[in-house]
């Protein structure tokens, strides 16, 4: 089946540094990739929407700035946390449509574990 | 606004006592309703799509329902395996194309 991959799944940086989070859609096109975020125990947060070839679009309450996404192919979306800090600690989780057989259908990434120290 | 509800939160099964999850959902307009298993630590592994109501979806133990409010999930028969979290989402059918999660349900089957 479809399968969409993220990289890498664990990274620490340093507070004030920033950190990229690679997503790609391994054996289908996505135009749209969605990037969610996810507190212990708690369901996915939508941040972003990421179209390729365009600017994303951002959820209320997430700073653009802050969080830069680039969709610069049908197979790849990146989130790039700018000047982390500690409360960016998360985990953070992408999303591609692939429309097949099966209709449509939303696969997730592994996700990445984001520890800022 | 979109909402999601799932219920119970949590659920503790006997290998074998057979359940269902609940999936309340309130939409304009649903263009996909969505379930999901989650393990800890890993993203989300997508089980079923249903489109409208009165579908069915099966895979192994696993039964989706919809209806125009709410979707189930049984399970039957299950085994210490089907421990996770499992997530509903919402798709509406505009030109929105996010999910709308629900809180989960966090199931353990307990041998």
């Amino acid at each position: 089946g479809a399968v969409v991959s993220q990289h890498p799944s664990r990274v620490i940086c340093k507070s004030g540094t920033s950190v990229k989070i690679e997503c790609r859609s391994l054996d289908f096109q996505a135009t749209t990739m969605f990037w969610y975020r996810q507190f212990p125990k708690k369901s996915l947060m939508l941040m972003a929407t990421s179209n390729e070839g365009s600017k994303a679009t951002y959820e209320q309450g997430v700073e653009k700035d802050k969080f830069l996404i680039n969709h610069a192919s049908l197979t790849l979306s990146t989130l790039t946390v700018t000047s982390a800090h500690p409360e960016d600690s998360s985990f953070y989780i992408c999303s591609a449509t692939h429309l097949g057989q099966l209709g449509n259908t939303i696969y997730f990434g592994e996700g990445s574990w984001l520890t800022v120290v | 606004e979109d909402q999601v509800t799932q219920s119970p939160e949590a659920l503790r099964l006997q290998e074998g006592e057979s359940s269902s999850l609940n999936c309340s959902y309130t939409v304009s307009g649903l263009r996909g309703l969505f379930w999901y298993r989650q393990d800890p630590g890993k993203g989300p592994e997508f089980l079923f799509t249903l489109y409208s109501a009165g579908e069915e979806k099966e895979k192994e133990r696993l039964k989706a329902t919809l209806t125009k409010k709410e979707s189930f999930l049984h399970i039957t028969a299950p085994k210490p395996e089907d421990s996770a979290t499992y997530l509903c989402a919402v798709q509406e059918d505009t030109g929105r194309r996010a999910l709308t999660f629900g809180s989960g349900t966090r199931l353990q089957v307990q041998p």
